[in-house]
Order: structure tokens, then C-alpha cells, then sequence
């Protein structure tokens, strides 16, 4: 199975600071197809998860622009570009390239 | 607005089958595969399998695939997972999510404890 490696674990960030995270995979998510399906959720506290992200870098009409994603081949990262505190939670990306589709283990975003 | 409402759950013993449903609204059902994902106490997800659009193919976990079936209804827009000789390392949250390999939309969950 695809091992996705998410760090940091946890950041805690201000409001209006910007925010990195880096999604690691365990091999090429550069289908047959010629496409990558690394996607991107957040999970606020006490709430399912929502979509941000697919295909690395293409956010869903919902998503602020003040998130992207970028990546390639097995390196991917998530960035907030100004923190709001609505964007406090678990970010996980997740891959639906290779069976069985994995998840990375979260990193906590928490608002100082 | 799209909704995907999970239902089903509950407290059931070791051994025992179940079977959960995630109804559907807001969109084409019909157009669309759809998944299901697990999340356990310990907050891990962990993918479940996933369904085509027409239910002419599925996807599975390995380590799952001998116990849990995924169907699905069009002409209902709903989504179903048995599961059968469930154990405690099953406990956990379930949801169904649209989009497939893409990902999109996921409700808001249904949680299923094993034990006796």
C-alpha cells in the first residue's frame, strides 16, 4: 500500500499568518492516465470531514483562494496563505491513484 | 445542497452483520462513484472501497474485502455497506463520500461499536 507521510503533526499559527503543510508518499501518484490524485480534507473539531483540494493544486467552489496545493510525483504541500480561525482542524490528503486509496494521519492545525 | 445522510449504526456483538446506508441528495446520484471510509477511535481513515456509477464494479480494501459488500440502489440514491462477521477492530466512524478517485462531498458519519 502507498504510505502518506504528513508533517508537522500539529502547528499552531495566528490569524493572518501563513501556513505550510507537506503530504509525502510512498511512490509516484502520477497515474496511467497522466493524472495525480492527491486530494485535500479538513475535519473541523465535532464535524466530518470536508473537501479543500483535488487533483493536488484544484480547490472545489467552496474553498477560499487563500488555500493552494502544489506538487508532483510524490511530494505535495497545502498552504494557507493568511490564517482565519475558521481554519482551525485536521488537514489529511489522500491519494486515489493506487488500490487500496490511503490516508495520510492528519496534521492539527490549532489558532494561537 | 448536497446531503449525504449515514444511517445504520449502533452496538453489535462480535461476529454479528450489519448493514449501513448513506441516502443520497442535491445531485446526480446515478453519476457518480461513490466510496466509503472508516475512521477509527484513534482518529485513522482508512478506505473502505468504492462502487461505479451503474454498480458494475467495486473496489475493496484488501484486508476488508472478504467481509464487507458494497451496493448501491440509483433508483433509490442510496449507497449501502454490509458488513458481516464484524470485529472489534471495526469499531469505528463510517462515511460515505461522492466522487471516487477525485473525492467531493462526505456525510456526516455513523458510528459503528463491536463488542459484547
Amino acid at each position: 500500500d502507498v504510505v502518506m507521510t504528513q508533517t508537522p503533526v500539529s502547528l499552531s499559527l495566528a490569524i493572518g499568518q501563513p501556513a505550510s503543510i507537506s503530504c509525502k508518499s510512498s511512490q509516484s501518484l502520477l497515474g496511467t492516465s497522466g493524472k495525480t490524485f492527491l486530494n485535500w480534507i479538513l475535519q473541523r473539531p465535532g464535524q466530518s470531514p470536508k473537501r479543500l483540494i483535488y487533483q493536488v493544486s484544484k480547490l472545489y467552489s467552496e474553498v477560499p483562494d487563500r488555500f493552494s496545493g502544489s506538487g508532483s510525483e510524490t511530494e505535495f504541500t497545502l498552504k494557507i496563505s493568511r490564517v482565519e480561525a475558521e481554519d482551525l482542524g485536521v488537514y489529511y490528503c489522500w491519494q486515489g491513484t493506487h488500490f487500496p486509496f490511503t490516508f495520510g494521519s492528519g496534521t492539527k492545525l490549532e489558532i494561537k | 445542497e448536497v446531503q449525504l445522510v449515514e444511517s445504520g449504526g449502533g452496538l453489535v456483538q462480535p461476529g454479528a452483520s450489519l448493514k449501513l446506508s448513506c441516502v443520497a441528495s442535491g445531485f446526480t446520484f446515478s453519476d457518480y462513484w461513490m466510496s466509503w471510509v472508516r475512521q477509527t477511535p484513534g482518529k485513522t481513515m482508512e478506505w473502505i472501497g468504492d462502487i461505479k456509477y451503474d454498480g458494475s464494479y467495486t473496489n475493496y480494501a484488501p484486508s476488508l474485502k472478504n467481509r464487507f459488500t458494497i451496493s448501491r440502489d440509483n433508483a433509490k440514491s442510496t449507497l449501502y455497506l454490509q458488513m458481516s462477521n464484524v470485529r472489534s477492530e471495526d469499531t469505528a466512524t463510517y462515511y460515505c463520500t461522492s466522487g471516487g478517485r477525485y473525492g467531493g462531498y462526505w456525510g456526516q458519519g455513523v458510528m459503528v461499536t463491536v463488542s459484547s
